[in-house]
């Protein structure tokens, strides 16, 4: 059974360029979170999905910011005009319709220099 | 005040001792309450839920105090493995809304 998938693992810009990071979650999986972390900092919420819906977008830190899950499945967030602030790991997680716990994906390290 | 809290540690014990974790949470409305771990550069992983009557996995105990708002994560007879990152996570969604708030993270580390 696949887990979540997100690519790519590493993804390296220079400052002002957009990227776009895409997460596939577990088949069937209903919610599609998307996190950033820092270094040394828990996970730190962006938007959240139930199926294609967007129920969520309170975390996004600005408009450059964006997320989309078109057909309830893949998600991609882009992020445009990339600012060094935006160097993180951006984890995506999926989960089961409710309260269910969710299973993240390794993450995508994002460097912008 | 955060959301959720955790003593970021570290907590550097030694083998075989037993150490406990807490985590408070403010929304009292808060449905369920889970424990991840997380190594160095990887992903959080699910170590486990917490119920409201206490749950016990090995080693490893969680409880629920509803009333005064924590969770706790206790370990016993530690093993060098168990060297990670242990983080909170508070989910306060209703219906099908799910609102999901991690803690910071408390750092373990077992030495020999």
């Amino acid at each position: 059974g696949a887990g979540v998938s997100q690519s790519p693992r590493y993804k390296v810009a220079k400052r002002g360029q957009d990227v776009a990071l895409r997460c596939d979650p577990i088949s069937g999986h209903v919610s599609l979170f998307w996190y950033q972390q820092a270094l040394g900092q828990g996970p730190e919420f962006l938007t959240y999905f139930q199926n294609e819906a967007q129920l969520d977008k309170s975390g996004l830190p600005s408009d450059r910011f964006f997320a989309e899950r078109p057909e309830g499945s893949v998600s991609t967030l882009k992020i445009q005009r990339t600012q060094q602030e935006d160097s993180a790991v951006y984890l995506c997680a999926s989960s089961l319709a409710g309260v269910s716990p969710q299973h993240f994906g390794d993450g995508t390290r994002l460097s912008i220099l | 005040r955060k959301e959720v809290e955790q003593d970021p540690g570290p907590f550097n014990v030694p083998e075989g001792a037993t150490v406990a974790f807490n985590c408070t949470y403010s929304n009292s409305a808060s449905q369920s309450f889970f424990w991840y771990r997380q190594d160095c550069r990887k992903e959080p992983k699910l170590l486990m839920s917490v119920y409201s009557s206490g749950n016990e996995d090995g080693r490893f105990t969680a409880q629920l105090n509803r009333a005064s708002q924590y969770i706790s994560l206790l370990i016993r007879d530690s093993k060098l493995s168990d060297s990670a990152t242990y983080l909170c996570v508070v989910n306060s969604g209703s219906g099908g809304y799910q609102k999901v708030t991690f803690g910071t993270g408390t750092k373990l580390q077992v030495i020999p």
